[in-house]
């Protein structure tokens, strides 16, 4: 049974700071691995996908690692605003289209 | 990318009544997804649900308490049936992206709070 876990489970960082958020999955039979972003009691926004066949995706601020022999992937945030807090939830892809997700690693960025 | 809405997008409901959940999508897909997340917790997957044939249920779910209906490639409804405190959650609905890598779209929710 796939198990993703979270690391930090919250993280609050002055504004400006660089952070790295970490994601590591048991199985690494995956097909893709994605990050998405929540905010409080809202549904989920795709931050980042990226196939089992890629090492990373990158999009503005925001860049996603993926070694999945090792069952891990990272999620780099450059220069952390307020706007970017939020709660950051790690999902992989296995068979069936099922999604297994992390618990979420909630982040306080401070102005 | 896909555009999803849910309605209702709350509710408060008392214990032993059913809610039925409606989710629209801008086009077509041909399976649509239906997960849970109760309160502080991740989410997890309650269905999924291809048109024209019974919804696939997770372990722990059954479909007398989470009836889904999948009328035609752009629309479901998930009802939560003879509801408890404990069902209450967000309750969303998915769809993968059709596009490159199967990306996959949530909705933006239906918070229930059962009284």
């Amino acid at each position: 049974k796939q198990e993703v876990t979270q690391i930090p489970a919250a993280l609050s960082v002055p504004e400006g700071e660089n952070l790295v958020l970490n994601c590591s999955f048991t199985d690494s039979a995956i097909y893709n691995l994605q990050w998405f972003r929540q905010d409080p009691g809202k549904g989920l926004t795709s931050l980042l996908l990226i196939q089992s066949s890629q090492r990373e995706q990158t999009s503005g601020r925001l860049n996603a690692s993926l070694d999945k022999s090792s069952g891990r992937s990272t999620l780099y945030i450059a220069a952390s605003q307020p706007g970017d807090s939020a709660t950051y939830l790690c999902a992989v892809k296995t068979s069936g289209s099922r999604l297994t997700f992390g618990e979420g690693t909630q982040l306080t960025v401070n102005p | 990318s896909a555009v999803i809405s849910q309605k209702p997008s709350r509710d408060i409901c008392q214990r032993g009544t059913s809610l039925t959940i409606q989710c629209q999508v801008d086009s077509q897909v041909t399976m649509m997804f239906w997960y849970r997340q109760q309160p502080g917790q991740s989410l997890t997957l309650i269905a999924t649900a291809n048109q024209g044939s019974e919804a696939t249920y997770e372990s722990g779910f059954v479909i007398d308490k989470f009836p889904i209906s999948r009328p035609n490639l752009t629309f479901s409804t998930l009802t939560v049936s003879n509801m408890s405190p404990e069902d209450s959650s967000i309750y969303l609905c998915s769809v993968e992206g059709g596009g490159i890598g199967d990306e996959q779209f949530f909705g933006p929710g239906t918070r229930l709070t059962v009284l």
